[in-house]
């Protein structure tokens, strides 16, 4: 069975411009969810989807990030325009059991995005 | 809010060394606990988990954690570390949030393990 898979695992850009990140969560998994961790920080909750709707988005730092989950399957959180501080590694997982607690989130290798 | 506060940012250990590290949460209500484990090049894996029955829960390659509710903690142990532990660690609290579950971590502490 694949796991989460993220694309792209490495991404340089320049400030001002404009960047997608794809994640495609483990099939039949209805929860996914974006992290980022800047260095040497926690890693930090970003948002929630659940099937293609948006139940937490509560840690998204600004209205220039963007996540959609069209059709409830990949996700992809575009950053536009990007700013030094969007540097980091941004992770996705993913988790069956909606609204349950005893359920274990896979994660994916992450995205390190770099603004230069 | 939830939080989750791990007490070492870095640990530097020989071989065969006894190794506890601690993690702290705040949430008054049902949780669940993780640790997972970040090897260099690699993605986060879950080490172990705690969702309820026997406070002392036993991981992957002979890690334990054990859960004090009284004291909100949830410390991983390992009784001798092998270099192959160099890594780093993340503690985190499943808490319930609006309904659904929210997985909050710690900041992570960076373990090396000398042979």
């Amino acid at each position: 069975e694949a796991g989460v898979t993220q694309f792209p695992s490495h991404s340089v850009i320049e400030k001002g411009q404009t960047v997608t990140l794809r994640c495609d969560p483990i099939s039949g998994h209805d929860n996914l969810y974006w992290y980022r961790r800047v260095m040497g920080k926690e890693i930090k909750f970003l948002l929630h989807f659940v099937k293609e709707s948006k139940q937490d988005e509560s840690g998204m730092p600004n209205n220039r990030f963007l996540a959609e989950r069209t059709g409830g399957t990949y996700s992809t959180l575009k950053v536009q325009p990007a700013e030094l501080e969007d540097s980091g590694v941004y992770f996705c997982a993913s988790s069956q059991g909606v609204g349950q607690l005893n359920t274990e989130a896979f994660f994916g290798q992450g995205t390190r995005l770099t603004v230069v | 809010a939830q939080s989750v506060s791990q007490h070492n940012h870095h640990v530097i250990l020989s071989e065969a060394a006894s190794l506890e590290l601690g993690c702290n949460y705040s949430y008054g209500g049902t949780v669940n606990l993780f640790w997972y484990v970040q090897y260099p090049g690699q993605h986060l894996q879950l080490l172990l988990k705690y969702f309820s029955g026997d406070p002392l829960v036993k991981g992957i390659k002979g890690f334990e954690a054990e859960f004090i509710k009284s004291k909100f903690s949830f410390n991983l142990r390992k009784p001798s570390v092998q270099w192959s532990d160099t890594a780093e660690y993340f503690c985190a609290v499943n808490a319930r949030s609006g309904g659904y579950n929210k997985l909050i971590f710690g900041a992570g502490t960076r373990l090396a393990v000398h042979p």
